[in-house]
């Protein structure tokens, strides 16, 4: 059972640069999530897709950009990165809208960028 | 007001106690609610949903006040594996998406 995998685990990335945190879930959820995590505070909602081709800003959407053209895939695009940007992101799925699906996250990634 | 508030803590318990964990939300229409467990460095995981009736798991006792807006966590008989940061999670079911929020946390530590 995989469930929801990310990738890479940790990486550290020189301002400026940009990367892309995958996801990938294979419960054939409908809808997934992008979370960053500071140290010691609590989860952000970045962004979330309701199904494939459908994507919507969550609390903190600046600095990022995401796609949903699978319902299997969700990454997440930093396009330059900052150094408010260091977190760790984690990304969730649930099955869909009925308002009693839990959602399920991945391991994180944790990105660190000087 | 938050929409979902939870006392940070730390709860410092000893082994064996009775410990409980209050979260309170801000919008009378959400509908669906849950306790996640955060471990250090680790992905939230679901603990137990709540359910209107209230429900148990084990050691864990899970109620909600729908006419107060708040949700409870009861742990009897604490273990050292039961230290992590415990997380409200409430629904806003939309009619068109779930608005899912999560609380802060509370940090519980149990000590030997």
């Amino acid at each position: 059972n995989a469930g929801v995998t990310q990738t890479p685990k940790f990486r550290i990335l020189k301002i400026g640069q940009s990367m892309t945190l995958q996801c990938t879930q294979d419960m054939n959820h409908n809808y997934m999530y992008w979370y960053r995590q500071d140290p010691g505070m609590g989860l952000k909602l970045i962004y979330y897709s309701v199904g494939a081709g459908i994507t919507d800003k969550g609390e903190v959407p600046n600095g990022y950009n995401v796609s949903r053209s699978t319902t299997e895939d969700f990454p997440l695009r930093l396009e330059l990165a900052a150094p408010s940007q260091t977190s760790v992101y984690f990304c969730a799925s649930s099955y869909s809208g009925a308002g009693n699906q839990p959602q399920h996250f991945g391991d994180g990634t944790r990105l660190s960028i000087l | 007001r938050k929409e979902v508030e939870q006392d940070p803590g730390p709860f410092n318990v000893p082994e064996g106690a009775t410990v409980a964990f209050n979260c309170t939300y801000s919008n009378s229409a959400s509908q669906s609610f849950f306790w996640y467990r955060q471990d250090c460095r680790k992905e939230p995981k679901l603990l137990m949903s709540v359910y209107s009736s209230g429900n148990e798991d084990g050691r864990f006792t899970a109620q909600l006040n729908r006419a107060s807006q708040y949700i409870s966590l009861l742990i009897r008989d604490s273990k050292l594996s039961d230290s992590a940061t415990y997380l409200c999670v409430v629904n806003e079911a939309k009619t068109s998406y779930d608005k899912v929020i999560f609380g802060p946390g509370t940090s519980l530590s149990v000590i030997p």
